[in-house]
């Protein structure tokens, strides 16, 4: 099993309509992020969350919200789905207090919201 | 100006050749230094991690940080197709952990 777990792989989805993105981690890592990637855009932060209740904006979080369910488990919703929304969404983990400096991705959801 | 950027390519090789990814970054306070790989349809993968100035090598593959010209660079000897992916920097400054990425080069090794 992937060490992060993204579901659901893929996802087209209607304009206005709510969406859930789920991501569960296996790594017992403290710290969990969620980017989107757009062409000649690379990653972009939309948010970020260091234990179950300290939970932060990235640099795009408008549109966005999270919830961090439990340490292993954190999930991003798009409250009214637009299709300036329509990008790849990754979830990561990380965890300082280990030296675990780097991310750990998932395998990323591929939304169109069309 | 973007503050970290990157050529996205695409770079193509022959296999055998060695190859030379860099990033430009305009933000001095900028610590960490990373190198992802990313293949289609998969989530980064961390490749290199670097802190502060100097070399560090694993493998085939090499990071350079100079951080008086605000410079990084990932080498690769002894290109192989499979090494054939987009390559990502990222850097953070300290006390930030929030790392701020590059668009990426897409390598193409030739066979």
């Amino acid at each position: 099993d992937a060490d992060v777990t993204q579901t659901p792989r893929n996802r087209i989805t209607k304009t206005g309509k709510r969406i859930m993105l789920e991501c569960s981690q296996t790594k017992g890592h403290d710290r969990m992020y969620w980017y989107r990637q757009d062409p000649g855009l690379g990653l972009q932060l939309i948010y970020y969350s260091f234990d179950v209740k300290d939970i932060n904006k990235g640099e795009i979080s408008d549109g966005y919200s999270v919830s961090r369910q439990a340490q292993a488990k954190f999930s991003l919703s798009l409250e009214s789905a637009i299709p300036n929304q329509t990008a790849l969404y990754f979830c990561a983990t990380s965890d300082l207090r280990r030296g675990v400096y780097g991310y750990t991705f998932g395998s990323g959801t591929r939304l169109t919201v069309v | 100006q973007k503050e970290v950027e990157q050529d996205p390519g695409p770079l193509s090789v022959p296999e055998g050749a060695i190859v030379s990814l860099n990033c430009t970054y305009s933000n001095s306070a900028f610590q960490y230094f990373m190198w992802y790989r990313q293949y289609s349809r998969k989530g980064p993968e961390l490749l290199m991690y670097t802190y502060s100035s100097g070399n560090k090598e694993d493998g085939r593959f090499t990071a350079q940080v100079d951080k008086s010209s605000k410079y990084i660079s990932l080498f690769i000897r002894d290109s192989q197709p499979s090494d054939s992916a987009t390559y990502l920097c990222a850097m953070s400054a300290a006390g930030t952990y929030k790392y701020i990425f590059g668009t990426g080069t897409r390598l193409k090794v030739l066979a």
